[in-house]
């Protein structure tokens, strides 16, 4: 039983490439979510979903997009990435419900140069 | 809009103390609250979900209460040890069906042998 797996761990991109960060998780959970941690800012909601093809945003969306055609796979892409995009991202899941909290990833650190 | 206060930001204890750490939060319809630890460049590990109609949860030397009319959590931590230096977050998920954790900003927690 992995939880919830991210890749990569590292990533440095240059201004204008776009990404694509992916989370699995192998709980059979519905919902899940992707955060982004920056000093000082705390951890900020992106997107996330309530199940296979539903997907909202969060607090912070702009310049990301994702999608959810399995239950497992969640994937956060980069569009045009840019230097205000440099941060902690971590993948969340839950089976719903709030009954049994969010289980998170080892979060990818992608730094924009 | 629910704000999440953590107080203080950083901690230093003598090994073997006891300790509290403090979560405040603005609304107070909540659906339930975790607390996590983040050790440096690592991910989010959940200690302790209580739900809004409870009052604490135990596991092991840990012990986390909740009061929600005054907006309040608290993470007891018993005979401390160096282990325990981490980052303690806590996190509120609100009523009315939003998946969105809104996060404290933390206390670092330092343990000394």
């Amino acid at each position: 039983n992995a939880g919830v797996t991210q890749t990569p761990k590292f990533q440095v991109l240059k201004t204008g490439q776009s990404m694509t960060l992916q989370c699995a998780q192998d709980m059979n959970h519905e919902y899940m979510s992707w955060y982004r941690q920056d000093p000082g800012m705390g951890l900020r909601l992106i997107h996330y979903s309530v199940g296979a093809g539903i997907t909202d945003q969060g607090e912070v969306p702009n310049g990301y997009n994702v999608s959810r055609s399995t239950t497992e796979d969640f994937p956060l892409r980069l569009l045009s990435a840019a230097p205000s995009q440099t941060s902690v991202y971590f993948c969340a899941s839950s089976p719903g419900q709030g009954s049994r909290g969010y289980t998170f990833g080892s979060g990818t650190r992608l730094t924009v140069v | 809009k629910q704000e999440v206060t953590q107080i203080p930001a950083a901690l230093s204890v003598p090994e073997g103390e006891n300790l509290v750490l403090n979560c405040s939060f603005t609304d107070s319809a909540i659906y339930n609250l975790q607390w996590f630890r983040q050790d440096p460049g690592k991910g989010l590990t959940s200690l302790l979900l209580i739900q809004s109609s409870q009052r604490e949860q135990t596991s092991g030397r840990l012990n986390a209460s909740l009061d929600k009319s005054s907006g309040r959590s608290t993470l007891y931590i018993a005979a401390s040890q160096p282990g325990d230096s981490a980052t303690y977050l806590c996190a509120v998920k609100d009523q009315g069906g939003s998946e969105k954790l809104v996060f404290g900003k933390g206390t670092k927690l330092t343990v000394n042998p």
